[in-house]
């Protein structure tokens, strides 16, 4: 059964602290992607990366970083976490041709306190 | 500015109720996307439409892309509480182009 995986469902950080979000995809996918979801405001993408070592920015990267050194693991870092980071966070993979589709995880739900 | 947008917002109806929801843009899209979340969960694919006017079925589901690509229609008949969730529609423009998506209709079938 293939999947991507995230590595915690739950988290709970305090403001200031580094927190790194794991995404692992067993579907040799080249493209790898980090999306916050937040109510009223829908899916919006963080980060992208292609190909390993690659990278590119989303709509909303600031505050965030990524890490690509293998093609089937794709990390979220937020640098300093803040209260306004708290949000369910989604990674998904794909195939280079969009038509078939995302393969998302379960989400990991951040909160910051 | 949201290029895709969905109606309605949200949609409570009773079982063996049939419903339609939009997806519309003012952009073309070379391929469009339909997902299910559950709460909790990720979304799924539910199915990808590619050609304009082209009608795509999956059980009770019933998917249109529109003739000139920009917009998009899901129609579900005789609805069952297992449809309950969020459908969010996703385009893309190009052939490796990330995907656009919409916020999502979120469904309630009541038993």
């Amino acid at each position: 059964d293939v999947k991507v995986t995230q590595s915690s469902r739950y988290l709970v950080k305090r403001t200031g602290e580094k927190v790194f979000l794991e995404c692992v995809q067993d579907m040799d996918h080249e493209n790898m992607f980090w999306y916050r979801q937040d109510p009223g405001l829908g899916l919006r993408l963080i980060y992208f990366s292609y190909d390993v070592k690659m990278k590119e920015k989303g709509d909303i990267p600031e505050g965030y970083s990524v890490s690509r050194e293998k093609k089937e693991r794709f990390s979220l870092i937020l640098e300093s976490a803040s209260t306004n980071q708290t949000s369910m966070y989604l990674c998904a993979s794909s195939l280079p041709q969009g038509l078939y589709g995302y393969t998302f995880g379960s989400g990991t739900r951040l909160t910051v306190v | 500015t949201q290029l895709l947008e969905q109606s309605p917002q949200f949609l409570s109806i009773q079982e063996g109720e049939n419903l339609t929801v939009y997806c519309n843009s003012s952009s073309v899209f070379s391929s469009l996307q339909w997902y299910r979340q559950e709460p909790g969960e990720g979304p799924v694919l539910l199915v990808t439409v590619v050609t304009g006017g082209e009608v795509k079925k999956l059980k009770r589901l019933t998917f249109q892309f529109g003739d000139a690509r920009k917009d998009s229609s899901l129609h579900i008949t005789a609805a069952q509480p297992g449809d309950t969730g969020l459908y969010l529609c996703a385009g893309a423009r190009g052939a490796n182009s990330k995907l656009t998506f919409g916020k999502g209709i979120t469904l309630s079938v009541r038993p």
